[in-house]
């Protein structure tokens, strides 16, 4: 069954560039990757998908190596605004379920 | 544009008592989801739908039964509640298979449900 893991936290200030890696076996072979991002009392909220290599939107890039066995979300020039919880989501290659990371506490420091 | 709305917000049950979660949807999505959300875990899914009419149990389904009459509607009930169920439940809605084709899930604000 597919397994995934992220750090349970991390730290870092205003204006860094941060890298959240998740880690994912038996991933689906055909799936998205999906990042998400969850304040308190609110639902996750989507923040970028891939399937392979780079993609790049306006809040963040996702980096997906050759063998899909891990992303790394990126985010720019953090802001406090952006101290949240982060999810990666993935499907199970033998039974297509959904495979949620237990999620990364971020905090942004001034 | 509301999005996904789930009702009630908050609720205290006592152990025993059964009652029902509404989820709605106004964007005309055909994949509607049930989570659970406990400290520490993350997203369970409890149970989905693939369009009005149908429902599949995900990976905790023990305990609740679902129904989708009509399309943007998706309801999770209790039959017969236990302090274990007691959790944040998240309802999630997406246009269509969320992973194969690219389509994210909108998520409601969630329920938060205490089992005394």
């Amino acid at each position: 069954l597919a397994k995934t893991t992220q750090p349970i936290s991390m730290d870092s200030y205003e204006g860094q560039e941060v890298n959240i890696t998740c880690s994912h076996n038996n991933i689906a072979t055909n799936d998205y990757i999906t990042w998400y991002q969850q304040f308190p009392s609110q639902g996750p909220r989507f923040i970028i998908q891939g399937y392979k290599t780079k993609v790049t939107n306006e809040v963040a890039s996702l980096f997906i190596p050759a063998d899909r066995k891990s992303s790394t979300l990126s985010l720019p020039r953090v802001s406090l605004s952006d101290t949240a919880v982060y999810y990666c989501l993935v499907g199970d290659n033998s039974n297509y379920q959904l495979i949620w990371g237990a999620g990364t506490k971020l905090i942004i420091k001034p | 544009n509301a999005g996904v709305t789930q009702t009630p917000k908050f609720r205290v049950l006592k152990t025993g008592q059964s009652m029902t979660l509404l989820c709605a949807q106004d964007m005309n999505h055909e994949y509607m989801y049930w989570y659970r959300q406990d400290p520490g875990m993350g997203l369970r899914l409890i149970h989905y739908s693939v369009g009005e009419g149908t429902t599949a149990k995900g990976e905790v389904p023990d305990g609740y039964n679902v129904s989708r009459l009509k399309k943007q509607n998706f309801l999770l009930g209790l039959e017969s509640a236990a302090p274990s169920q007691t959790s944040v439940y998240f309802c999630a809605s997406s246009y269509s298979n969320w992973a194969r084709v690219g389509q994210p899930q909108h998520f409601g604000d969630g329920t938060r449900l205490s089992i005394l």
